[in-house]
């Protein structure tokens, strides 16, 4: 029962581009969600997050937006760099609950 | 300027052997948890601790154990190692609530 969902494993950009990487999940009692990048043979690190109470947050290049009616969410990375080249993990948790659930990761792959 | 560390980063098993995976964190952090990552999956929990003395299962326990005697360190056993063990563990941490989680940069183990 996966309850966070990556259904693209891989992406490539275009440098300077606009980079879209989805998330879908099923359990309504979520209320946190996060993205994480993850470098070959390094730790997750934490990127973004967003609380269930709004519908967009902005650091910078990256923009996390939540549609909660339809369990989706999406990390928006725009201008594309080279270094945003990485596997990306959307996770979320439930109120309370100091655990994290993963999806499967994206594969993002910036060319120059 | 640690964080969450990590021993040994790669590791061979034969079928059957035993080994503990170590874990410290730095940061005086409550939550420290265990994550596997399979190939193209995501990261899968298989205990987590909210405090020293205090563990609980995550959605893959069997085949593991753990214990927190202290707040820094969170080690990772496994008694009867088999193939399907085969995989990348992350430890992390976080001082709870909302705060980041923090990952190690992970062990490769290897059972055959």
């Amino acid at each position: 029962d996966q309850q966070v969902k990556q259904n693209s494993p891989s992406l490539s950009v275009q440098e300077g581009r606009i980079s879209i990487l989805n998330c879908d999940y099923t359990n309504s009692m979520f209320d946190y969600f996060l993205w994480y990048k993850k470098y070959p043979a390094e730790g997750p690190t934490f990127l973004i997050s967003i609380s269930s109470i709004k519908d967009k947050n902005e650091d910078g290049r990256f923009t996390v937006f939540l549609n909660k009616s339809a369990k989706h969410l999406s990390l928006h990375i725009v201008p594309s760099q080279p270094g945003d080249s990485a596997v990306y993990f959307c996770a979320a948790s439930e109120e309370g609950a100091q655990k994290l659930v993963f999806g499967q990761g994206t594969r993002l792959t910036i060319n120059p | 300027n640690a964080g969450v560390t990590q021993t040994p980063k790669f590791r061979i098993l034969k079928i059957g052997q035993s080994m503990t995976l170590q874990c410290t964190q730095d940061m005086n952090h409550n939550y420290m948890y265990w994550y596997r990552q399979d190939p193209g999956m995501g990261l899968k929990l298989i205990y987590y601790s909210v405090g020293a003395g205090i563990t609980d299962k995550g959605e893959v326990p069997n085949g593991y154990n753990v214990s927190r005697s202290t707040t820094e360190d969170f080690p990772l056993r496994l008694e009867l190692a088999a193939p399907s063990q085969t995989s990348v563990y992350f430890c992390a941490s976080t001082q709870g609530g909302r705060n980041t989680i923090y990952f190690g940069e992970g062990s490769w183990l290897t059972v055959v």
